[in-house]
């Protein structure tokens, strides 16, 4: 079984500019998310998607960040335009549910450097 | 506020040499606490899933314990490969399916 795909693995971009990441989940995980890491916190959460819909965005920190997931398959993130405080890890993860025994598995993470 | 803190901050042990991590945590209702090693350049890898108190899971020199206030991770007789970050999370009892995390305890095995 294909794990959970997140590309590009690095991006360094400029203030201002607009970059987009792609999170591919296991096939047949309805559930999605979104998480993010900023140097020396812990990693907090971003959104959460049910097959195509947001489920819950409370973690999104404004409205320069898109989240969108296609058909209830793989999904995007945009920052647009990117701010310095932006430069993190972000993980997606997904899920089969959310019954006991149902975990969540992470990729491998975007590292996002806005300078 | 629910809160997860875990302890120490860092962690180096000689191979062989037993230790224990801590997660506490402080929220409104617990319907999972969640153990992930992490290596660097990887995203969290799944270790246990416990539930209640009282409940304990093992896997290989892991094992990983629960109680209504904390969690522990006790490491026995480590290997350098066991080296890693290991992050406690929580799923809240009410409202949305989101972990929320501590900062991580990073663990070094010296050979």
């Amino acid at each position: 079984e294909a794990g959970v795909t997140q590309f590009p693995s690095h991006s360094v971009i400029e203030k201002g500019q607009t970059v987009t990441l792609r999170c591919d989940p296991i096939s047949g995980h309805d559930n999605l998310y979104w998480y993010r890491r900023v140097m020396g916190k812990e990693i907090k959460f971003l959104l959460h998607f049910v097959k195509e819909s947001k489920q819950d965005e409370s973690g999104m920190p404004n409205n320069r960040f898109l989240a969108e997931r296609t058909g209830g398959t793989y999904s995007t993130l945009k920052v647009q335009p990117a701010e310095l405080e932006d430069s993190g890890v972000y993980f997606c993860a997904s899920s089969q549910g959310y019954s006991r025994g149902y975990g969540y598995t992470f990729g491998s993470g975007t590292r996002l450097t806005v300078v | 506020e629910d809160q997860v803190t875990q302890s120490p901050e860092a962690l180096r042990l000689q191979e062989g040499e037993s230790s224990s991590l801590n997660c506490s945590y402080t929220v409104s209702g617990l319907r999972g606490l969640f153990w992930y090693r992490q290596d660097p350049g990887k995203g969290p890898e799944f270790l246990f899933t416990l539930y209640s108190a009282g409940e304990e899971k093992e896997k290989e020199r892991l094992k990983a314990t629960l109680t209504k206030k904390e969690s522990f991770l006790h490491i026995t007789a480590p290997k350098p490969e066991d080296s890693a970050t290991y992050l406690c999370a929580v799923r809240l009892l009410f409202g949305n399916e989101k972990l929320t995390f501590g900062t991580g305890t990073r663990l070094t095995i010296i050979p």
